[in-house]
Formats: C-alpha cells, sequence, structure tokens
C-alpha cells in the first residue's frame, strides 16, 4: 500500500489567494483526519470524517477553511482567502481501528 | 472527556542511556494508548500501541512502553540511545465516543547528545 498521499507536498502562495490541499486515504480506511501543525500551538486537530460524514469540525479556525470528502478515496481542504497566520504544515491521517496513518504533510506558506 | 499529559516538551540523552519520555492520561473508559514519533520534516508514524491486551508493549527501533492503571500512565522507553532517535514523540489516547479520534499530547522532543 502506497500509505496516505498528500498533494503537494509544499504550496507557498500570497495572502488572499484560494489554497487547496488534497489527500488520498488509505484503502479501505473509514476515517480521515486533517490536522494542522505549528511550533506555537503543536498538532491541532482541524476536522474528521466518518464514512465521508464530517462528524466533528469544531477545530476548524474560521469560516475561510473548508473540507470536503466526496467519496472514500479523496478529501480536500480549502482556505479561502490564505492570510500569512496560516503558514503551517497540514496532515492528513487515515484510520481504522483507532490506528491513525499520517500522510507527509503539505508545508503551506502564505506570504 | 479524554486528555493526555506528556511531561516535559524537551528531553535530552546522551547515546547510550537510557531513555524515559513520560506519558499521563485521562479517560472514563479502557483506553487504546499509543505512541507516534515524528522525524524532521515527515509525518507521524506508529511506535507502538496498548489495546487491552499485554501491558508491556513492544514497538519498532527497540521502544517499549507499559501501561500502568493505577498509574494512569504509559511511559515509553528505550533502554540505549541512540542519534537516529532523535526527533519528537507523542502520545495519544483514543476516544471511543468519537470514531477513530485520538487525542495527543503535546509531544517531547528528545535529543541525544554523542
Amino acid at each position: 500500500d502506497a500509505g496516505v498521499i498528500q498533494s503537494p507536498r509544499h504550496e507557498v502562495t500570497e495572502m488572499g489567494q484560494e489554497v487547496t490541499l488534497r489527500c488520498k486515504p488509505i484503502s479501505g480506511h473509514n476515517s480521515l483526519f486533517w490536522y494542522r501543525q505549528t511550533m506555537m500551538r503543536g498538532l491541532e486537530l482541524l476536522i474528521y470524517f466518518n464514512n465521508n460524514v464530517p462528524i466533528d469540525d469544531s477545530g476548524m479556525p474560521e469560516d475561510r477553511f473548508s473540507a470536503k470528502m466526496p467519496n472514500a478515496s479523496f478529501s480536500t481542504l480549502k482556505i479561502q482567502p490564505s492570510e500569512p497566520r496560516d503558514s503551517a504544515v497540514y496532515f492528513c491521517a487515515s484510520s481504522s481501528n483507532y490506528e491513525q496513518y499520517f500522510g507527509p504533510g503539505t508545508r503551506l506558506t502564505v506570504t | 472527556a479524554q486528555s493526555v499529559t506528556q511531561l516535559g516538551s524537551h528531553v535530552s540523552v546522551s547515546e547510550g542511556a537510557l531513555v524515559l519520555l513520560r506519558c499521563n492520561y485521562s479517560s472514563s473508559v479502557p483506553p487504546y494508548l499509543f505512541w507516534y514519533v515524528q522525524y524532521p520534516n515527515q509525518g507521524l508514524q506508529l511506535l507502538l500501541k496498548y489495546t487491552s491486551a499485554a501491558t508491556l508493549v513492544k514497538g519498532i527501533n527497540g521502544f517499549e512502553a507499559e501501561f500502568k492503571k493505577s498509574e494512569t500512565s504509559f511511559h515509553l522507553t528505550k533502554p540505549s540511545a541512540h542519534m537516529s532517535d532523535a526527533a519528537e514523540y507523542f502520545c495519544a489516547v483514543s476516544d471511543h465516543n468519537a470514531g477513530n479520534m485520538l487525542t495527543f499530547g503535546g509531544g517531547t522532543r528528545l535529543m541525544v547528545k554523542p
């Protein structure tokens, strides 16, 4: 298995632009998580899905953030408009039986 | 609600010395417990897990952890540190009321001195 796949690995964009991060979970996993990691705030859970349905989005910082999971093999996290404080590493993880498998992350820099 | 406390955000040991990373949890139900490791510029990787079988759990790279219910602890140990063990380590506890969700501790950065 290829593991959790995230794209792009690096994204540099200007303030105000729309950013879309993509994730392909491990086949057969029924839960998907989006995390954000920064030096200041550490690892934060943004949102998670069970069977493609968003269960808890209380970690999404504000309305500029949105996430979708149109099918079991794909999810997106969108930031519109982006701001410099959104700069972070964004991880996607998928899970079965509580074991979470993390992707390599997307390093987002907003200038 | 579940919570995890990792005592010491930074731990420094000499190469060859014992590694001890502390994790205490709170949970209203018997938990599943996990340790993850994150190397620089990488995602988190599962080191080991406790899922209510043997209380002493062995993981990859010579690490092990012992579940102690009376102390609500799940400390991570390794007898002899190697330079390659330098990384950040996260303890996590399951939330049985929330699907496959895990609650993570704040992480401990392990530094290994030559």
